[in-house]
């Protein structure tokens, strides 16, 4: 079945610091990637997605690339900032958007 | 409303109580998800409903687990006799279709002492 892989967190970084969070999937077909974010004491917010290869997702200066000969949807972030501190989940669907798969988070701490 | 609310927000809870959780959706969305995430774990599939009825109960973790959706809209999770390990903070979205973007309500804060 499909399954998603994120890099164990938690991650602290000082602010400014470049941010990445690997993630990779196992999917069959032509899947839709997306990252999703949790900020203390929110629901789930979707951050960014890409729905075909080589498709670049950016929102609030992060980027994903989806990249099908590695099977990665790495998040990238030029410079962080202590608000971005929070969790970050990787996900898939199926090409029928059915069988969303999570990752299991990534909690990002962002220092002054 | 504009997004997708839940309640109650928090709910505390005996052991081998029932407890039931709403969900209503954004009006006019079709599909309806539950999730729950647990202390230290990522989040976890419970069912999936299109309309009223529900393709993927897949992901209930025993017979305990059950929902329900009435008129394409608000939707109730279930679960009989809690037990400590259902502590969690239960999740709903709604999507426009299936193949569309989800939003996330607030999620139910789930204790069972």
């Amino acid at each position: 079945g499909n399954s998603v892989t994120q890099m164990e967190g938690p991650v602290t970084l000082s602010e400014e610091a470049f941010l990445t969070i690997n993630c990779t999937y196992t999917a069959t077909g032509y899947p839709s990637l997306f990252w999703y974010v949790q900020y203390p004491g929110e629901g789930l917010q979707l951050l960014l997605k890409a729905t075909k290869a080589d498709d670049k997702g950016s929102n609030k200066g992060f980027e994903a690339t989806y990249r099908k000969e590695t099977t990665s949807f790495h998040l990238e972030k030029g410079s962080v900032q202590v608000s971005d501190s929070a969790v970050y989940f990787c996900a898939l669907s199926d090409q029928n958007g059915q069988n969303f798969v999570f990752g299991p988070g990534t909690r990002l701490s962002v220092l002054p | 409303g504009a997004g997708v609310s839940q309640s109650p927000s928090n709910k505390v809870t005996e052991k081998g109580k029932d407890v039931e959780l709403r969900c209503d959706p954004i009006s006019g969305h079709t599909a309806l998800y539950w999730y729950r995430q647990s202390l230290g774990q990522g989040l976890e599939f419970l069912i999936y409903f299109q309309g009223n009825s529900a393709p993927d109960k897949s992901g209930l973790p025993s017979d305990r687990f059950s929902a329900e959706r009435t008129g394409g809209s608000v939707s109730t999770l279930t679960i009989q006799r809690t037990q400590q390990e259902d502590s969690a903070v239960y999740l709903c979205a709604s999507s426009l279709a299936a193949r569309s973007v989800w939003t996330f309500g607030p999620g139910t804060r789930l204790l069972v002492l």
